[in-house]
């Protein structure tokens, strides 16, 4: 079945770039979604990309898309201690959508 | 705010015992999902409903039901409970289940099952 995987944690130095990658499998999936946890509230959605594109950018976020290898990664430039939180990569198509189990970004001093 | 209402926030209750979490989707919105998030499962998908009706189904055990009523709101019933269901309970709206999805969360239900 269709699956998106993700690792579990990533711990970055503020004000270093943060990269959070992310597999899916599903080649039928139409957009790509980043959402964001942060502590004790429900995800947000952060960015998305629509599958024919293999970039896009939004202020501190780069989203690079490789369809071939079914690979979605989220780049923060300059992380900030405000960027702790869960994120979550999630494919959908075919009226169905489906999470990873979420990264863990934790920010060093 | 998302505009998704979650009742109770916090719930802590026995083993067997039987519980009843509320959503209320964002206005307009007609499709209704819930999920269970823990720290060894991660983000879970439970079930879908749009429009009053089940439209998709995930990992959702047969102790477990929910139903979205007219009004869209949606409750999800867990019944016989176990120490393994304590976890975060999220309920999340979209506008419709379509291919562009994006999906509105509530902030959750925290249910302890001692």
């Amino acid at each position: 079945g269709e699956d998106v995987e993700q690792s579990l944690f990533l711990s970055v130095r503020e004000g270093d770039s943060s990269v959070i990658n992310c597999t899916y499998t599903d080649s039928s999936s139409t957009y790509l979604y980043w959402y964001k946890q942060e502590p004790g509230a429900g995800l947000q959605l952060l960015t998305y990309i629509f599958s024919n594109m293999d970039m896009k950018q939004d202020q501190r976020l780069t989203v690079l898309l490789n369809k071939k290898d079914k690979h979605l990664s989220l780049r923060i430039a300059d992380t900030q201690t405000g960027d702790s939180a869960i994120y979550f990569c999630a494919e959908s198509g075919n009226d169905k959508i489906i999470f990873g189990k979420g990264t863990r970004l934790h920010i060093l001093p | 705010d998302s505009g998704v209402t979650q009742t109770p926030k916090h719930l802590i209750t026995a083993t067997g015992q039987r519980v009843t979490l509320r959503c209320s989707p964002r206005s307009g919105d007609l499709s209704v999902y819930w999920y269970q998030q823990s720290l060894d499962q991660g983000l879970q998908f439970l079930i879908q409903y749009y429009n009053g009706e089940e439209r998709a189904k995930g990992n959702i055990l047969e102790r477990f039901s929910a139903q979205q009523f007219p009004d869209l709101h949606s409750e999800l019933n867990l019944s016989s409970l176990e120490l393994g269901d304590s976890a975060l309970y999220f309920c999340a709206s979209s506008i419709d289940g379509g291919q562009y999805n994006e999906q509105f969360f509530g902030p959750g239900t925290r249910l302890t099952v001692l």
